[in-house]
């Protein structure tokens, strides 16, 4: 079966970086890309990105571009996403998930990583 | 603000009809496929509709999906109080070249 398992959770100061991890299994790696997903306390979902499985190539909103890079680790079948310079409101549950969000939906999704902003 | 609307919560009781709209423009909704979603309190979201109309393996045919024009709209019928979860709506949005959720619907089942 599909799983998608993400790392722990991670408190960082303002100005940081921080990097989750989203480790999949059950399926071809390289047939499907991942999107990151995050959602804020109390808020809705937000897409940050997509990255593929296959060349590793990506696609970033708008908001967020100069500020994250996402990457795909083939060899160990996980995608990896990196946001610089946080802020009080990156604080927030970040959900990788399986696809492109157009045809298909994503159709898997990790388990969530809270990440916590704080001074 | 969310790019694609939809009401911010919806209630009925156990056994009715419910549906909740998801409305956008032609540049999101008018001319892509749309996801809903469930995530039950506590929970990563859960695909329920794909493709507008297309149930993954799993999900009952109490859920169903449609879109007329601009708008699309999610259907559970024969609520159950495990229904209780806020709902999202999620297309391809191709002048922000991004995708776009709805705010989400908060269903209550009294």
């Amino acid at each position: 079966q599909v799983q998608l398992v993400q790392s722990g959770a991670e408190v960082k100061k303002p100005g940081a970086s921080v990097k989750v991890s989203c480790k999949a299994s059950g399926y071809i790696f390289t047939s499907s890309g991942l999107s990151w997903v995050r959602q804020a306390p109390g808020q809705g979902l937000q897409w940050m990105g997509w990255v593929s499985g296959y060349n590793g190539n990506t696609n970033y909103a708008q908001k967020f571009q100069g500020r994250v890079t996402m990457t795909a680790d083939t060899s160990m079948r996980t995608a990896y996403m990196e946001l610089r310079s946080l802020r009080s409101d990156d604080t927030a549950l970040y959900y990788c998930a399986r696809g492109d969000g157009n045809k298909g939906g994503f159709d898997y999704w990790g388990q969530g990583t809270l990440v916590t902003v704080s001074s | 603000q969310s790019v694609l609307t939809q009401p911010p919560s919806v209630s009925a009781a156990p056994g009715q009809k419910v549906t909740i709209s998801c409305s956008g423009s032609s540049s999101n909704v008018g001319d892509n496929y749309v996801s809903w979603y469930q995530q039950l309190p506590g929970t990563a979201p859960k695909l329920l509709i794909y493709d507008n109309n297309k149930r993954p393996s799993g999900i009952p045919d109490r859920f169903s999906g449609s879109k007329s024009g601009t708008s699309a709209t999610l259907g559970i019928t024969g609520l159950q109080t495990g229904d209780e979860a806020d709902y999202y709506c999620g297309t391809w949005d191709n002048s922000l070249s991004a995708v776009v959720f709805g705010g989400g619907t908060k269903l209550t089942v009294l």
